[in-house]
């Protein structure tokens, strides 16, 4: 079966730094993305990748390792309208799209 | 705002009710779908459609029935539906061939809640 593992929820203080794990098992892999959806709101693209590495976007970074079935988004600085769901979804071999259940992040005064 | 975007925000309905969700994208993407999203599980693809033209049907039960009349509108037509119907349906667009591997834009979701 194809499988996408995060936790389901994170707790984190404001100003501090925040990794959120994702690890995959599917039937090949095309790509990696990561979602972030604020409560009652439209899920929003924050990364792509399909390269072994780290991808810096301000803030936001994204890492992934094929080998491993494993990316991690890692976000620094963080302000409370960080407070969000994030969704990691895998491309597979015949392009399907695989979501993992999300991840609640709470950040904390 | 995304440029995708969905009416009602909030469905509350009977069983026995017929209602439609709406979906409309104003960036010019070739691609559309409905996904199911239910609290603490992944999002689940229910339906694509491509140029106009539905390319993928995940068994979907037959009291949910798509339309798209054109590339820029999708509904989403409901009747009889089930207690455990009840989640946030989520239309989205892309720019690309409805693969489902693309960007995808998504609207802010219909609440639906079925009594």
């Amino acid at each position: 079966g194809q499988n996408i593992d995060q936790p389901t929820e994170m707790t984190a203080t404001e100003g501090a730094i925040v990794q959120i794990n994702c690890t995959y098992q599917t039937s090949g892999f095309n790509g990696l993305f990561w979602y972030q959806q604020h409560a009652g709101e439209a899920p929003t693209f924050l990364s792509y990748n399909v390269l072994d590495g780290l991808e810096e976007k301000g803030r936001f970074s994204s890492f992934l390792s094929r080998s491993k079935g494993y990316s991690y988004l890692l976000l620094k600085e963080l302000q409370m309208k960080d407070s969000a769901s994030y969704l990691c979804a895998v491309i597979t071999s015949n392009y399907q799209l695989i979501w993992g259940a999300g991840t609640k992040l709470i950040i904390k005064p | 705002e995304t440029g995708v975007t969905q009416t009602p925000r909030h469905l509350v309905m009977g069983m026995t009710n017929k209602k439609s969700l709406k979906c409309e994208q104003h960036l010019g993407h070739n691609a559309m779908y409905w996904y199911k999203q239910s609290a603490k599980k992944p999002l689940e693809l229910m339906f694509v459609y491509n140029f106009k033209e539905q390319t993928e049907n995940n068994s979907v039960p037959s009291r949910f029935s798509p339309e798209c009349p054109n590339s820029s509108h999708l509904f989403l037509h409901l009747h009889t539906l089930q207690p455990e119907d009840s989640a946030l349906y989520l239309c989205a667009s892309s720019q690309g061939a409805g693969t489902g591997a693309e960007k995808l834009f998504f609207g802010s979701g219909t609440q639906l809640s079925v009594l």
